[in-house]
């Protein structure tokens, strides 16, 4: 069946490191992924889209790679801010579906 | 920064009832999405429209939710006949084209309860 995982529900990190997410998945074949932000009580929110034939994507602190051998995506936050805090969700298209799927998010804490 | 304005923030229906989930997508957005998220749960998608017409839905949205675009700005869900378990968060979003490629701008939904 098809899965999206995200590594884990709850991360928590020292504000000035790098926080790295990860999301892998099965049973898809992806063209694209996307990363959003959502804080509690508000909707998703567009960070980064990553095509399939593009190993990395960066815009300011954010990164992303995505490793379709691997069936991996990696979200890296760089010198990370107690305002990074959020859940952090993966999304896939999957074209036979031709729809967005989430993942259940990891929940970042960035401590001061 | 255009966004997707979504009303009432908060709706509460007797069971059995009929509601209406109002959103305002970006103006010159074509494709429009609903998407919803139990609490605590991931968010799942419902369906998409594009060109006055459903292009894709989920085994979610069956034959008792509709969509429609009455005019040239809102786009509404409609549950027919509710039930305790469509209590959720409603979310709507909108993209400039296609669904694959494109980042989705989303609303910060409708929280729906079914007593």
């Amino acid at each position: 069946s098809q899965k999206i995982e995200q590594n884990s529900e709850a991360l928590n990190i020292q504000e000035g490191k790098t926080a790295t997410l990860t999301c892998n998945y099965t049973n898809y074949s992806p063209a694209y992924l996307q990363w959003y932000r959502q804080d509690p009580g508000r909707g998703p929110v567009f960070l980064l889209l990553i095509r399939e034939n593009e190993k990395e994507k960066r815009k300011e602190r954010l990164k992303v790679t995505f490793d379709t051998t691997l069936k991996q995506s990696l979200f890296h936050i760089t010198a990370s801010q107690p305002a990074d805090s959020a859940t952090y969700l993966c999304a896939l298209d999957d074209d036979s579906a031709r729809q967005l799927t989430f993942g259940s998010g990891t929940q970042l804490t960035v401590l001061p | 920064e255009p966004e997707v304005t979504q009303t009432p923030s908060h709706q509460v229906t007797q069971m059995g009832q009929e509601v209406i989930l109002r959103c305002v997508p970006i103006s010159n957005h074509l494709y429009f999405y609903w998407y919803r998220q139990i609490l605590g749960q991931k968010v799942e998608f419902l369906v998409s429209f594009y060109n006055n017409e459903i292009s894709e839905k989920s085994e979610i949205f069956d034959d008792q939710f509709s969509v429609e675009r009455p005019d040239g700005s809102n786009f509404t869900l409609k549950i027919r006949s509710t039930k305790l378990e469509d209590s959720a968060m409603y979310f709507c979003a909108s993209s400039e084209r296609g669904h694959n490629n494109q980042p989705q701008h989303f609303g910060d939904g409708t929280r729906l309860s079914i007593l």
